[in-house]
């Protein structure tokens, strides 16, 4: 009940593809849904939230879509590019100070 | 500029022996975690501090320790008890409970 389920484990997109990774929660107590990216020796930096009352957050490329009927969350990055290469982490939090984070994913985008 | 510095970047540790891992925000923050990162095994919350002189465990508080003495301030110390201590170590603040946590760039702690 505990757990975020992130899928793919790893990704490949080409330049300028649209990259989506997906998230599943069981509890419907989370109430708050961050996207973390990492690059490779460095902290995972937030790169956008949502909260359940909202069905879609876009900040740039970067877009959260959140189905709360499915326990379901993803992030899509439009126009992918080289540089969004990185390891994303789902999280989710239900008004307390622990996150439950999922796996992570590992997106490669060809130049 | 605002942040979490942790610090050193790479720790290598010899058996029986305990290290620190430090850790300073500069965000005014109440809340700091602390973290261990495996590969393809996410974030594991070791302990988290609400406020000074407070801290709890996390859900792999075994080994580990921690003191929060000042609110800028939240070391860990990986003891002799923890058996399997290589990881990436990674630090974070929030203003409050279910608020954004920040993370510093981590501490790579090996076995010598």
């Amino acid at each position: 009940q505990q757990q975020v389920k992130q899928s793919p484990q790893s990704l490949i997109v080409q330049k300028g593809g649209i990259s989506i990774i997906n998230c599943a929660y069981e509890n419907t107590a989370f109430d708050y849904f961050p996207w973390y990216q990492q690059f490779p020796g460095k902290g995972p930096a937030l790169l956008i939230a949502i909260r359940p009352d909202v069905s879609e957050k876009k900040e740039g490329r970067f877009t959260i879509s959140f189905n709360k009927s499915a326990k379901q969350f993803s992030l899509h990055i439009m126009d992918s590019q080289p540089g969004d290469s990185a390891t994303y982490f789902c999280a989710a939090s239900m008004g307390t100070y622990k996150y439950i984070f999922g796996t992570g994913t590992r997106l490669k985008v060809l130049a | 500029d605002g942040g979490i510095t942790q610090s050193p970047k790479y720790l290598f540790r010899k058996e029986g022996q305990n290290v620190t891992l430090s850790c300073e925000q500069n965000l005014n923050h109440d809340a700091m975690y602390w973290y261990r990162q495996d590969p393809g095994q996410g974030l594991r919350l070791i302990y988290y501090s609400q406020i000074v002189n407070d801290f709890q465990k996390g859900d792999i508080a075994e080994g580990y320790s921690v003191s929060r003495e000042k609110k800028e301030s939240f070391p860990l110390t990986v003891t002799s008890a923890q058996k399997n201590p290589t990881a990436f170590y990674l630090c974070a603040s929030s203003r409050d409970r279910n608020q954004p946590q920040h993370f510093g760039d981590g501490t790579r702690l090996s076995i010598l």
